[in-house]
């Protein structure tokens, strides 16, 4: 069955440390990966995507995620969390013919600590 | 600001009723999709329209109908609403009717008593 699991519910950080949100995927073919943000009050945000090409994509706010396909993993990263950047984050996947059946995973709620 | 927009932002009704959530696209996106955010189910994708017409279908009940019109702006009808309708709706537009950038509206938060 296609999923997308987050194993992280809620993460803490220390403003200025470093951040990473798993994301594993399960599904017949490698789809599009994207990442969105949330925040408290707000629609979702795309921070980035990947379709192809290089596995490292670079996104908004200093967000980066690799790609692995042996693992079937889309993780993001961040060199530096900054307060703002506390609020929930959602990996999603989305086969590559339509986007009817775009997977949005539980989510992970980022808490960060000045 | 995405450039969706949704209407009304709240929203507190009875067992029972009837609502309509109104969603405006981005300008020059021809595809509108719904969802609901809950905290026992998260995000889960309702119904998409493409151009006006149904494109796809999700985890929509049958309490529940959509329509995009000719401006492209879509209403969500929720009929005989229940305790457990009480949710996060979320309206998303894209350029396309795959693949690409969803961009997400702020979302109507429905309560119903």
């Amino acid at each position: 069955a296609q999923s997308v699991t987050q194993p992280d519910i809620h993460i803490t950080v220390s403003e200025g440390a470093s951040l990473e949100l798993r994301c594993n995927y399960s599904y017949g073919a490698t789809p599009y990966l994207f990442w969105y943000v949330q925040s408290p009050g707000q629609g979702l945000q795309l921070l980035l995507k990947y379709f192809s090409g290089d596995t490292l994509v670079q996104g908004i706010k200093g967000f980066e995620a690799e790609f692995k396909r042996s693992q079937s993993s889309f993780n993001l990263r961040k060199p530096s969390v900054h307060w703002s950047d506390a609020a929930e984050y959602f990996c999603a996947v989305a086969p590559k013919t339509s986007y009817d059946k775009v997977i949005f995973g539980p989510g992970t709620s980022l808490s960060v600590i000045p | 600001d995405s450039g969706v927009t949704q209407t009304p932002k709240h929203l507190i009704t009875a067992t029972g009723q009837r609502v309509t959530l109104r969603c405006s696209p981005r300008s020059g996106d021809l595809s509108v999709y719904w969802y609901q955010q809950s905290l026992d189910q998260g995000l889960q994708f309702l119904i998409q329209y493409y151009n006006g017409e149904e494109r796809a279908k999700g985890n929509i009940l049958e309490r529940f109908s959509a329509q995009q019109f000719p401006d492209l702006h879509s209403e969500l009808n929720l009929s005989s609403l229940e305790l457990g309708d009480s949710a996060l709706y979320f309206c998303a537009s894209s350029v396309s009717s795959y693949a690409g950038e969803l961009f997400f509206g702020e979302g109507s938060r429905l309560t119903v008593l």
